[in-house]
């Protein structure tokens, strides 16, 4: 059963541009949550999904989005890049709803570095 | 406020000692989940155990060992007679109440060495 893979893994842009990631959970997963993780900060929580609906968004400017499609796989995207959005973005996918109490599947992420 | 504190920043041991990595949380809420993940070198974050509490019992799986205390607000992981391959960050999370978010500790940097 392939695990959760996201794309692409690593990639440099510079202040000012936009970025999207893509998240595609384990197959028949139908919750996906991304995360922000930064040395400073540690992992912090972006946005979930579940089947095609943000069901919760943490503490993040605007700039922050993100979607999910009828297949489960999701994007998130953020436009007009700063230094401090340098981090790993790890998403996460669960079976049923009731992510935050059950385990979660973590990808390897993706490593954005902001010039 | 909910909150989880992972006091050790970094741990250093030789393969084949046992180590602790403690987990202190804050919740008012009577009813919250316990997590422990790690994260390799890959970064992919690997699920290891949960608890809730109404589950004060410890668990046991192989060389890793949880110790779940309500009354410390602690739930502490050893890993006994440690390998090479358990270096990684460890991290501790709480999900509480009717939140739908986890709250993560900073994580714990073992670094087991041959």
């Amino acid at each position: 059963k392939a695990g959760v893979t996201q794309t692409p893994r690593y990639l440099i842009k510079t202040r000012g541009q936009q970025v999207t990631l893509s998240c595609s959970p384990i197959s028949g997963h139908r919750s996906v949550s991304w995360y922000q993780q930064t040395p400073g900060q540690g992992l912090q929580f972006l946005f979930e999904y579940f089947s095609e609906t943000q069901r919760n968004k943490g503490n993040f400017p605007g700039r922050f989005s993100g979607r999910q499609f009828s297949n489960s796989r999701s994007e998130m995207n953020v436009s007009t890049l700063e230094l401090g959005d340098s981090a790993l973005y790890l998403c996460a996918s669960s079976p049923k709803r009731e992510w935050g109490t059950g385990e979660l599947f973590f990808g390897e992420g993706s490593r954005l570095t902001v010039l | 406020a909910q909150k989880v504190t992972q006091a050790q920043t970094e741990i250093s041991v030789v393969e084949k000692e046992d180590v602790t990595l403690d987990c202190v949380y804050e919740t008012r809420d009577t009813t919250y989940y316990l997590f422990w993940y790690k994260q390799p070198p890959s970064g992919e974050l690997v699920f290891l155990i949960r608890r809730n509490s109404f589950d004060e019992q410890n668990e046991i799986s192989g060389r890793y060992s949880w110790n779940f205390q309500k009354s410390t607000s602690s739930f502490n992981f050893t890993i006994t007679a440690s390998q090479v391959v358990d270096s990684a960050v460890y991290f501790c999370a709480l999900n509480a109440g009717n939140n739908r978010k986890l709250i993560w500790g900073l994580g714990t940097s073992l670094a087991v060495n041959p």
